[in-house]
């Protein structure tokens, strides 16, 4: 069965200092995996998709980065409003073109001024 | 350019009660996924349209079902109401057939009483 798992489940962290989530994935053939961004009480917004193992993409000051067992979402020098939820879901191969996303329980990012 | 939608933001019923929501996808996109998120936890799959036929589904029972309108709008119906259905209810459409990103509405939040 398609796993995905995220740490830490929190962090916090003070403005400007720089860290990292991990998102760990089992799945039975990799079609993509994303990085969604999630305020309080809101839909998820999409961040990044990455395809293929050594695949990196950047954002601000935000950085994805891809292996074939887990992913990297770098926060450089962070502010106060890159406080969320970061989730990180799977799309494995299927037959039919209906892959559903698997989705991790995130980690709840906070920054402190 | 609209994103994907949904009605209404936020919806109170009793035990055993049945709710109906609705979502209306991004222009261009023909393919609705509908995601139940709990407190805490990272959204799960319930299933998704296209062409007006369920493509894939999720474990769920069957209280929960859903339907696709021939302008791509979906509505999700859950009946006789648990306390566990309380959640934010997500939509998230893409054009049927690709990998890329799905995105997200902003939610409908069922409370259970």
């Amino acid at each position: 069965e398609d796993q995905v798992t995220q740490s830490p489940e929190a962090l916090r962290l003070q403005e400007g200092e720089s860290s990292s989530l991990n998102c760990s994935y089992t799945v039975s053939g990799l079609r993509g995996l994303f990085w969604y961004r999630q305020d309080p009480g809101k839909g998820p917004e999409f961040l990044f998709t990455l395809y293929s193992a050594g695949e990196e993409k950047e954002k601000e000051r935000l950085k994805a980065t891809l292996t074939k067992k887990e992913s990297f979402l770098h926060i450089t020098a962070p502010k106060p409003e890159d406080s969320a939820t970061y989730l990180c879901a799977v799309q494995a191969r299927s037959q039919g073109g209906s892959e559903k996303l698997v989705f991790g329980k995130g980690t709840k990012l906070t920054v402190n001024p | 350019d609209a994103g994907v939608t949904q009605s209404p933001t936020h919806l109170i019923k009793t035990r055993g009660q049945q709710v109906t929501l609705r979502c209306s996808p991004k222009s261009g996109h023909d393919t609705v996924s509908w995601y139940q998120q709990a407190l805490g936890q990272g959204p799960q799959f319930i299933f998704q349209y296209y062409e007006e036929e369920e493509r894939q589904r999720g474990n769920f029972p069957d209280r929960f079902s859903g339907h696709q309108f021939p302008n791509y709008s979906s509505e999700l119906n859950v009946n006789a109401l648990l306390l566990g259905d309380s959640a934010l209810y997500l939509c998230a459409s893409r054009p049927w057939g690709t990998y890329n990103e799905q995105f997200f509405g902003p939610g409908t939040r069922l409370t259970v009483l």
